[in-house]
């Protein structure tokens, strides 16, 4: 069965230091995803691919995240400088092309900020 | 703007009884309707999705939800719980390859 992978699976890093997460759709959606989730919260949008277009990201925190999908497939976030409250699971996310579809997430990468 | 309230934050349950997880919207059109479970330290697994015809929705692992329009609900039930149904549990409404709004989720606890 197909899935998103996510990697790293864990990340721990330095406040003020770079770190950048990667995302690999299922094969053939056109639609990216990426949710964050604080720990006893329910994931909150941070950008929306269409292929390589950004369609949503009112959300992401532009002054440290930023996001790209150049080739329209795999994803990278990226957060620099990382801060304590950057902590979080962040969640990739894919839907295919069509009306009644949903979203398969992958395992997610857990960031710990210290 | 879209919202999703899950009353209960925890839920305890004896393996065996009924379940019934609570979830109201706030949407401006017809919603499409999901509910995701989570496993510690996992991503999110689609149970069931509402989006539109028959509003009793029928699910993996036995899991069913009913679609209240007058209401705005979409509460999630299991007639019989099992000791590996212990997760979180997110309701979340959006539309077609759109955003997803989440709730705060509810933590299910079941005892032996």
């Amino acid at each position: 069965e197909a899935e998103v992978a996510q990697s790293p699976r864990y990340k721990i890093t330095e406040k003020s230091q770079a770190v950048a997460f990667w995302c690999d759709p299922i094969s053939g959606h056109a639609t990216l995803y990426w949710y964050r989730q604080i720990l006893g919260q329910g994931p909150e949008l941070l950008v929306q691919f269409q292929d390589e277009s950004v369609v949503d990201d009112s959300q992401l925190p532009k002054d440290r995240f930023s996001a790209e999908r150049l080739k329209g497939v795999d994803s990278t976030l990226k957060i620099q400088p990382a801060e304590l409250g950057d902590s979080a699971m962040y969640l990739c996310a894919s839907s295919p092309t069509g009306q009644n579809t949903e979203a398969f997430f992958g395992q997610g990468t857990r960031l710990t900020v210290v | 703007a879209q919202s999703v309230t899950q009353p209960d934050i925890h839920i305890t349950v004896s393996e065996g009884a009924s379940l019934e997880l609570r979830c109201n919207y706030s949407y401006g059109a017809t919603p499409y309707l999901f509910w995701y479970v989570q496993s510690p330290g996992q991503g999110l697994q689609l149970l069931l999705k509402y989006f539109s015809g028959d509003t009793l929705v029928q699910g993996i692992k036995g899991f069913e939800a009913e679609f209240k329009r007058s209401q705005s609900s979409f509460n999630l039930r299991k007639p019989s719980v099992h000791w590996s149904d212990a997760a979180e549990y997110f309701c979340a409404v959006g539309r077609a390859r759109g955003k997803l709004t989440f709730g705060q989720g509810t933590i299910l606890t079941v005892h032996p």
